[in-house]
């Protein structure tokens, strides 16, 4: 079955930087990816998702990456501001399946 | 627009007890929907899956159950409650490709 790894697990970063989490997934027949926030005691949110059809997709300060050769995205925000600071999970599935997801990398912006 | 509602928000039970923890889908029809639980600072466990009304998969065997009786109603239960089945509980959605989370429930076993 699909196994989705996340890194790193933690990322400090100043405010006005750019912060970059990565995963990679192990099925090939994965072709959605998202990306959910989870701002502490919250639900996790979806802030952004890409299919495998498409390489990059952007969205503001946010944008995700797809390298379906290697099986790696990247989720890239820049700018950061104090309020970017969650847990971030990552994900793939393949139409039907379920969603695996990948461990959270838990981001702090510093003011 | 689809809103998902769970309840109760939060719980204390004492080791033993039973559980049962609900959430309603509204504004879509025969969803896939989700229990997932999350320990304090860890990630997200998938626990039960369901495609339709009375079909549930399981994926980590313990003393925890779902059913569907409805096709947007979707229940978690136990008949024994352990110290470890403390957590912030989860019930999540997904027509197509996207998925969405419930507000949650966050369970506090004593």
């Amino acid at each position: 079955g699909e196994n989705v790894e996340q890194h790193p697990s933690t990322l400090s970063v100043q405010e006005g930087d750019s912060a970059v989490i990565k995963c990679t997934y192990s099925d090939s027949a994965s072709n959605y990816f998202p990306w959910y926030k989870q701002e502490l005691g919250k639900r996790p949110q979806l802030i952004i998702d890409i299919r495998s059809n498409v390489g990059e997709k952007k969205d503001q300060r946010i944008a995700v990456t797809l390298n379906k050769t290697a099986k790696h995205f990247s989720l890239h925000i820049t700018e950061t501001q104090p309020e970017d600071s969650a847990v971030y999970f990552c994900a793939a599935r393949y139409y039907g399946q379920n969603f695996v997801f990948g461990p959270g990398t838990r981001l702090s912006v510093l003011p | 627009s689809q809103t998902i509602h769970q309840w109760p928000a939060t719980l204390v039970q004492p080791v033993g007890s039973p559980l049962s923890l609900e959430c309603t889908v509204e504004g879509t029809s025969n969803p896939n929907l989700y229990w997932y639980r999350q320990a304090a600072g860890r990630g997200l466990q998938l626990l039960f899956y369901s495609v339709g009304i009375g079909q549930i998969s399981s994926e980590v065997p313990q003393n925890l159950s779902a059913s569907r009786p409805q096709d947007r109603q979707f229940i978690l239960s136990s008949k024994k409650l352990l110290l470890s089945d403390s957590g912030f509980y989860l019930c999540a959605w997904s027509v197509a490709e996207i998925g969405f989370f419930g507000p949650g429930t966050r369970l506090t076993v004593l």
